[in-house]
């Protein structure tokens, strides 16, 4: 089945620990997203990267890295300088340019910092 | 940041009842005015992409309308069955030097169908 993968769904982390967050996509999508999610707000968008090799920030990008050494993966990582880490974190990926290119996402992590 | 704004935040509807709710974008660098349904428990889905002054959609019982010249979308849900229970979230796509795939969204309308 074509589609987006997250791992883990739950995570639990140390405060001060880095994590990194999986997210997988064989739908041969160009583009991919990482979204935050905090209750009463909207997704927030923290990286995207629109071809291999590149990214850019987004809205919230402060105390997060990312990656994307392969089309199919963009692992995102919560570094100990992001000051409140917990939240939904939702991956999305699209085929690319064009105004008519839906997101498609994933099932998303939650991760809980104690 | 742009602002993307959804009203009402929450909704109770009877079963069978219509029903609809508002985004308001900016409406300068208008590109693209995505709706995504997100059922709990499941991962968001898109609904319609719409990128014309005057756009409507349809999808079964569901419909949207665009004004990007005002800035607003209105999603209309004719007959509202339990399944229908779900956030709704509108997206606005801008034009922007990098390209134009940056989605903002707005906050959602948290739709309750009650049998």
């Amino acid at each position: 089945d074509g589609g987006i993968t997250q791992s883990p769904k739950y995570l639990f982390r140390k405060e001060g620990q880095n994590v990194t967050l999986s997210c997988e996509q064989n739908l041969n999508h160009d583009a991919m997203y990482w979204y935050r999610q905090d209750p009463g707000q909207g997704l927030r968008l923290i990286y995207y990267s629109q071809i291999v090799n590149d990214f850019q920030k987004g809205d919230i990008a402060e105390g997060y890295s990312v990656s994307r050494e392969k089309k199919e993966s963009f692992p995102l990582t919560v570094t100990s300088a992001q000051k409140n880490p917990t939240a939904f974190y939702l991956c999305a990926s699209s085929p690319g340019q064009g105004a008519r290119n839906e997101q498609f996402f994933g099932p998303g992590t939650r991760l809980t910092v104690l | 940041i742009l602002n993307v704004e959804q009203s009402p935040q929450s909704l109770h509807v009877q079963e069978g009842d219509s029903t609809n709710f508002t985004c308001s974008f900016p409406s300068s660098n208008f590109y693209a005015l995505h709706w995504y349904r997100w059922e709990t428990a499941k991962s968001p889905e898109a609904l319609f992409v719409m990128t014309l002054n005057g756009d409507e959609k349809k999808k079964g019982r569901i419909s949207a309308t665009l004004n990007t010249k005002e800035g607003y979308s209105y999603l209309y849900i004719k007959g509202s069955q339990p399944e229908d229970s779900a956030t709704y979230l509108c997206a606005f796509k801008g034009l922007s030097n990098f390209g134009n795939e940056k989605l903002t969204f707005g906050t959602g309308t948290r739709l309750t169908i009650i049998p």
